[in-house]
């Protein structure tokens, strides 16, 4: 069976562009959340959807926004793009909602560098 | 402070070693633990995921979770260097968003 899939898995953009980064669960996957890795970090947390309704935004700025679609497919969209910016950026998709105990599967990322 | 503190390493070790590596928390609201690995330029994999205290064990690896202590660990016996990642512990609350609270991570050699 597929995992998540990513898109692409590297980009590299400059300073004040705007990137759109893709994700597509594993099948049957209702959820879906983003993750941004700092080389030498572990991943810190996005945004959180479900059935297309945010349900969890981590303390990021403004400037990054997502999507889930009908078939929950998901979007990350990021503005104005800083060096910071740069990172992995991590897909994870799981069966539940908020109360589920079902775990997060990770995709391998899209790499994102600034220049 | 950190919610999550884990030791980055490095951290190398002869093969056929048992590994510990351990993750300290200070969120009492912390339920579900779990632990990762990561190779270079690819995503986090799940091997263990536990709720309660105590050990789960799954062929060569074994987490341990204690609460009282806000504590968990990791052990890989028989250490293979296939296991040379980057170890990821990561935690998170029973209700709210499905937000995973990672440590730094522990870089982890296994010597031939």
């Amino acid at each position: 069976d597929a995992g998540v899939t990513q898109s692409p898995t590297h980009l590299i953009k400059t300073r004040g562009q705007q990137v759109t980064l893709r994700c597509s669960p594993i099948s049957g996957h209702k959820s879906v959340s983003w993750y941004q890795q700092v080389l030498g970090q572990g991943p810190q947390f996005i945004f959180q959807y479900y059935e297309k309704e945010e349900r969890g935004r981590g303390n990021f700025p403004d400037r990054f926004s997502a999507r889930q679609f009908p078939n929950y497919s998901s979007e990350l969209n990021v503005n104005a793009l800083l060096l910071g910016d740069s990172a992995l950026y991590l897909c994870a998709s799981s069966l539940g909602d908020l109360i589920s105990n079902q775990p997060q599967h990770f995709g391998d990322g899209t790499r994102l560098s600034i220049l | 402070q950190k919610e999550v503190e884990q030791d980055p390493g490095p951290l190398s070790v002869p093969e056929g070693a048992i590994v510990s590596l351990n993750c300290t928390y200070s969120n009492s609201a912390f339920q579900y633990f779990m632990w990762y690995r990561q190779y270079s330029r690819k995503g986090p994999e799940l091997l263990m995921y536990t709720y309660s205290s105590g050990n789960k064990e799954d062929g060569r690896f074994t987490a341990q979770v204690d609460k009282s202590s806000k504590y968990i660990s990791l052990f890989i016996r028989d250490s293979q260097p296939s296991d040379s990642a980057t170890y990821l512990c990561a935690m998170r609350r029973i209700q709210g968003a499905q937000k995973l609270v990672f440590g730094q991570g522990t870089r982890l050699t296994i010597n031939p």
